[in-house]
């Protein structure tokens, strides 16, 4: 069974600091990966996504990939109060198959 | 305003009671699916569509129907609801659904969903 797992947390962090979100994936053929965030009562928001080894950057956001140890994960600089949520990590198991990590819950005090 | 609704988005009733929870889109996306969330289980997809009139399972299909007889809607069925189908449910849509080509998926704001 193709699995998507997550610490579920929470991850503390202090305002200001690097929040480090990590996702191990169990299929080697998986070729594209997604970074949710969702604040709770809410439905999930795509933040990031990335389909090549490597790190990709967005803002205060960097998605870094590797395959060939089947982990993805989501950087967050300078964390703010507001970043405060469940981060979902979600991965392309083939056509039209996407699976979510449990998620993991990130807290960031003033 | 490109979005997902869904409705209701509060709902209360009893085991045996049929519901319908209705999904709709305004981006003329092929790709539509539900997903419950339950807490240490994340988010597991139930039924997904390609397009009119071609519905597939998801993960957990089991007390569950779904229709699809126009692009913009997708509602969930439940024929006899039962108390561990108490859940938060997300409707979604996307493009394609070929998630290589880059494409987004948008979530519907949730249906919370009690059976008694």
């Amino acid at each position: 069974q193709k699995e998507v797992e997550q610490n579920s947390g929470p991850l503390s962090v202090p305002e200001g600091a690097i929040a480090s979100l990590n996702c191990t994936y169990s299929d080697r053929v998986s070729q594209s990966f997604f970074w949710y965030r969702q604040y709770s009562g809410k439905s999930p928001e795509l933040i990031m996504s990335i389909y090549s080894n490597g790190d990709k950057e967005d803002g205060r956001f960097t998605a870094q990939l590797n395959k060939a140890s089947q982990y993805v994960s989501l950087l967050i600089r300078d964390s703010q109060p507001s970043d405060s949520a469940t981060y979902l990590c979600a991965v392309n198991f083939g056509f039209q198959k996407l699976v979510f990590g449990t998620g993991t819950r990130l807290l960031v005090s003033p | 305003e490109a979005q997902v609704t869904q409705n209701p988005r509060y709902l209360i009733t009893v085991t045996g009671k049929k519901l319908t929870v209705t999904c709709s889109q305004n981006m003329n996306h092929e790709y539509m699916s539900w997903y419950r969330q339950d807490p240490g289980l994340g988010l597991r997809q139930i039924y997904y569509s390609m397009n009119v009139e071609v519905t597939d399972k998801g993960d957990v299909p089991e007390g569950y129907k779904v229709s699809r007889k126009e692009k913009r809607n997708f509602p969930l069925i439940l024929e006899s609801p039962s108390p561990n189908q108490t859940s938060l449910y997300f409707c979604a849509s996307s493009l394609s659904g070929v998630w290589q080509q880059r494409e987004t998926q948008y979530f519907g704001p949730g249906t919370r969903l009690l059976v008694l």
